[in-house]
């Protein structure tokens, strides 16, 4: 089936580090992908959509200058946490959603646990 | 807009019960239905999907059926695990909103031995 990898899978770093974090299609090309946000014991908040060659669409209250985001080819999307803060820790979750099959499921990675000192 | 709603959690059982986790939705049109499965410290896993009216979805003994007259896909196991403990996620993708994923909440369900 469909496989998502993202890396790193923890994340322990300083306050005003900056992270990067990536999602690969390994099997299928991508011309979305998708950033979660997960806090803990709660459901995923969608942060924004990801367009292979275009600029990334953020949901309503996330700041576009807070997490980057960069889909440079069909199967690579990364997620930039600029200068991170404490707040910022939180489960961050990645899918795509295959190139031929546009109403077929989202694929997740297994999520990066990103915490700040 | 679109949206998902679950049953609360969190939902504890002991093995070999019977599970039934309540999904309702509201959508325009005719939007395909998930089950995804979260285990502790992992992204999240398809379960089974449902894409019209009246189909039923299954994987590793859960079902869960598209009511499209209740606006309902609630999820189904007839003799749970303790391996089956995790967070489950009810979602829909409709075409007409570019299929764009709604979650529901998440259930919590724990299984004892």
């Amino acid at each position: 089936g469909a496989v998502v990898s993202q890396h790193p899978s923890r994340v322990i770093c300083k306050s005003g580090t900056s992270v990067k974090i990536e999602c690969r299609s390994l099997d299928f090309q991508a011309t979305t992908m998708f950033w979660y946000r997960q806090f803990p014991k709660q459901s995923l908040m969608l942060m924004a959509t990801s367009n292979e060659g275009s600029k990334a669409t953020y949901e309503q209250g996330v700041e576009k200058d807070k997490f980057l985001i960069n889909h440079a080819s069909l199967t690579l999307s990364t997620l930039t946490v600029t200068s991170a803060h404490p707040e910022d820790s939180s489960f961050y979750i990645c899918s795509a959603r295959s190139l031929a099959s546009s109403n077929q499921p989202q694929h997740f990675g297994d999520g990066t646990r990103l915490s700040i000192l | 807009g679109d949206s998902v709603t679950q049953m609360e959690g969190p939902v504890t059982l002991s093995e070999e019960a019977f599970l039934t986790i309540n999904c309702t939705y509201t959508a325009t049109g005719y939007p395909s239905l998930f089950w995804y499965v979260q285990y502790p410290g992992e992204g999240l896993q398809l379960l089974l999907k449902a894409t019209k009216a009246d189909d039923k979805g299954s994987n590793k003994g859960f079902e869960a059926t598209y009511r499209k007259e209740t606006t309902s896909f609630h999820l189904e196991k007839g003799s749970v695990q303790v391996s089956d403990s995790a967070v489950y996620f009810c979602a829909l993708s409709n075409r007409a909103n570019n299929n764009d994923m709604r979650f529901g909440a998440g259930t919590r369900l724990t299984v004892k031995p």
